[in-house]
């Protein structure tokens, strides 16, 4: 299996752009999640999606946020539009039902964001 | 808010010792404790996890220890090696409805010198 594929891994943008970040999920999971990681505030849980559906959104820092699932093997995070404050490496993780709850989470390597 | 504490920040160990991460937590719904790793460019990966119905987990090098009275949980790695240097995340889940929201530490960059 390939893992988790994010795409870009670098991004470096201006502010007031729109910067739209994808992820492929694992084949067969069926939970998506979108962090974020800074040295500030470490990893933060922005989003997650079940069968493709947003879960809880409550970690989305503002309206600039938005993530879409629009089907199993795809996901994208699009801020819009971007602020220097938004520098960051995004991650997208997958992982499925275990019946005790998500199990393990399998993480892409990141997008790198810098908005200058 | 900060549901998950982690201590140290950062640590030195030489090669052979043994690391020690600590963490906390204050809510006693969550019913998970993983540990990830993260090497520099790559994303977290899963290390070694423990529910609490029990006080250790024992995977190798890598030792949890979990006191549920205290909330409190650590990581022990012995014999410590350099290819071990990265950064540890201790992290914390609950079951919310269908899913298991997991929330994460602020990580603890560790280095083994030689």
């Amino acid at each position: 299996d390939a893992g988790v594929i994010q795409s870009p891994r670098h991004e470096v943008t201006e502010m007031g752009q729109e910067v739209t970040l994808r992820c492929k999920p694992i084949s067969g999971h069926d939970y998506l999640f979108w962090y974020r990681q800074t040295m500030m505030r470490g990893l933060e849980l922005l989003i997650y999606f079940n069968n493709n559906v947003p879960i809880d959104d409550s970690g989305m820092p503002e309206d600039r946020f938005s993530a879409k699932m629009p089907n199993a093997s795809f996901s994208t995070l699009k801020i819009q539009p971007s602020e220097p404050r938004d520098s960051a490496v995004y991650f997208c993780a997958s992982s499925s039902w275990t019946g005790m709850g998500t199990g393990e989470l399998f993480f892409g390597e990141g997008s790198r964001l810098t908005v200058l | 808010q900060q549901q998950v504490k982690q201590s140290p920040q950062s640590l030195i160990v030489q090669k052979g010792g043994i690391s020690i991460i600590n963490c906390a937590y204050e809510n006693t719904a969550f019913d998970y404790f993983p540990w990830y790793q993260q090497f520099p460019g790559k994303g977290p990966a899963l290390l070694i996890a423990i529910r609490p119905d029990v006080s250790e987990k024992k995977e190798g090098r890598f030792t949890i220890s979990f006191n549920k009275s205290a909330k409190q949980f650590s990581l022990h790695i012995m014999d410590s090696q350099p290819g071990d240097s990265a950064t540890y995340f201790c992290a914390a889940s609950m079951r919310t409805g269908t899913a298991s929201k997991l929330t994460f530490g602020t990580g603890t960059r560790l280095q083994v010198t030689l």
